[in-house]
């Protein structure tokens, strides 16, 4: 079964410094990977998505992401993090079948310090 | 209205009420979700259903009961809930072919006095 581990549970920058969000799958396929976003008291927002195209995936805000096979990993970075990037982030990879469940991970609070 | 909405946006219940939480989507799909988002907890999905029909039930209390009466609307009937049932109600659509990406709803904050 798919599973998704976040490294790092909560994660301080400062403002203009390099945001980088640890994310590791496991997956006995090649997986559909996700970033999602969750401002306060708001739903989650697709921020990129990995599709088995080009391995560098460009999504909004600037954020992107890497998928690397050989460590099994999908990190997320932006160069220089912005007041308003501070929220919460979820890795997801999707379980194939009938439903095309997500499985999350368990989230990293991201804080931007000014 | 576009994407995924959800009202209302914030429920306060006793312990004896019933309520319903009530989820549309307006991007054509034909998967919805409901999850259950605590604090210092992972997200847990609760119900899935595609093409109307439940596909998933993850061993959810029987207090909750889902509802998806056409491929763009979806509700949660609430009755006797306890304190631990507070939390952060999101509702997700997706389609259940290509990329299976989610998009959510703003969620309802349930509180349970």
């Amino acid at each position: 079964a798919q599973s998704v581990t976040q490294l790092g549970s909560h994660v301080s920058v400062s403002e203009g410094a390099l945001v980088l969000l640890r994310c590791n799958y496991s997956s006995s396929v090649p997986p559909y990977l996700f970033w999602y976003v969750q401002y306060p008291n708001q739903g989650l927002q697709l921020l990129l998505k990995y599709t088995s195209a080009a391995t560098l995936v460009k999504g909004i805000n600037g954020f992107e992401a890497e998928f690397k096979k050989s460590e099994t990993s999908f990190h997320l970075t932006k160069p220089s993090a912005h007041m308003s990037d501070a929220a919460e982030y979820f890795c997801a990879v999707s379980e194939f079948g009938a439903t095309n469940k997500l499985i999350f991970g368990t989230g990293t609070l991201l804080a931007v310090q000014p | 209205e576009t994407g995924v909405t959800q009202t209302p946006r914030h429920l306060v219940m006793g312990m004896t009420n019933k309520k319903s939480l009530k989820c549309e989507q307006h991007l054509g799909h034909n998967a919805m979700y409901w999850y259950k988002q605590s604090a210092k907890k992972p997200l847990e999905l609760m119900f899935v259903y595609s093409l109307e029909e439940r596909v998933e039930n993850n061993s959810v209390p029987s207090r909750f009961s889902p509802e998806c009466p056409n491929s763009s609307h979806l509700f949660l009937h609430l009755h006797t809930l306890q304190p631990e049932d507070s939390a952060l109600y999101l509702c997700a659509s997706s389609q259940t072919s290509g990329t299976s990406e989610q998009y959510f709803g703003p969620g309802t904050r349930l509180t349970v006095t």
